[in-house]
């Protein structure tokens, strides 16, 4: 079955510092792997996107990561804002039938 | 440019009643996705459009839902009768090329439907 699980649910940081949010996915043939913030009441914003050959890829402070192998990847943060206060969510395009799967996202909170 | 614009922002509805939001997607875009968001279930896309031609609805509920695309500008999305359990906010997104290409999605700011 197709899934894209992430982790952690939530998380809170002190600004200015890092974090790395994971994801971690089932979804077979994989097509690509997006990476979405979406600030409250807001629609989601793509940070990255990543296909099979490529293992990172950076967008400002944001860094993801891809092992296609494992089936993982990763978002960090570095020198965190207060406007990265937000929910980032993890999805996962598939081959073949062209389905778009979605984790449920991590809530993350920056405290000054 | 403004961005993939909804409307309305807000709706509130008795339960039964019919519900239409809107969508205006980025000019020359030619792939539209409908999406619901809850905190239960997060993201969930309904349908998508690739050229105005419905390609995947498999995400859309139950035949109370439906969704059209008349021309390349516009999209709605229908609830016909509304039930409580509908209440959540609905994204339309657009992008250039088909759901298999690697392009940005770009989401607009989303209608809070709330049914009563």
């Amino acid at each position: 079955k197709n899934q894209v699980e992430q982790s952690p649910q939530s998380l809170i940081i002190l600004e200015g510092k890092n974090c790395t949010l994971q994801c971690n996915y089932t979804v077979s043939p994989f097509s690509n792997l997006r990476w979405y913030k979406q600030d409250t009441g807001r629609g989601p914003v793509s940070l990255t996107i990543m296909t099979f050959s490529e293992n990172t890829k950076s967008n400002g402070r944001y860094t993801a990561t891809l092992d296609a192998d494992t089936k993982q990847s990763s978002l960090h943060i570095t020198a965190s804002q207060l406007s990265d206060s937000a929910s980032y969510i993890c999805v996962v395009s598939a081959g073949g039938d062209d389905k778009i799967i979605f984790g449920k996202g991590t809530r993350l909170h920056i405290l000054p | 440019d403004a961005g993939v614009i909804q409307s309305p922002r807000h709706e509130v509805t008795e339960m039964g009643q019919e519900v239409t939001l809107r969508c205006k997607p980025i000019s020359g875009h030619n792939s539209l996705f409908w999406y619901r968001q809850t905190m239960m279930r997060g993201l969930e896309l309904l349908i998508y459009f690739n050229n105005n031609v419905p390609i995947d609805d498999s995400g859309m509920p139950e035949d109370r839902f439906s969704a059209k695309m008349p021309n390349a500008s516009f999209s709605t999305l229908k609830i016909q009768p509304s039930e409580p359990r509908d209440s959540a906010v609905y994204f339309c997104a657009s992008s250039l090329g088909s759901r298999r290409t690697n392009t940005e999605a770009f989401f607009g700011q989303g209608t809070r439907l709330t049914v009563v």
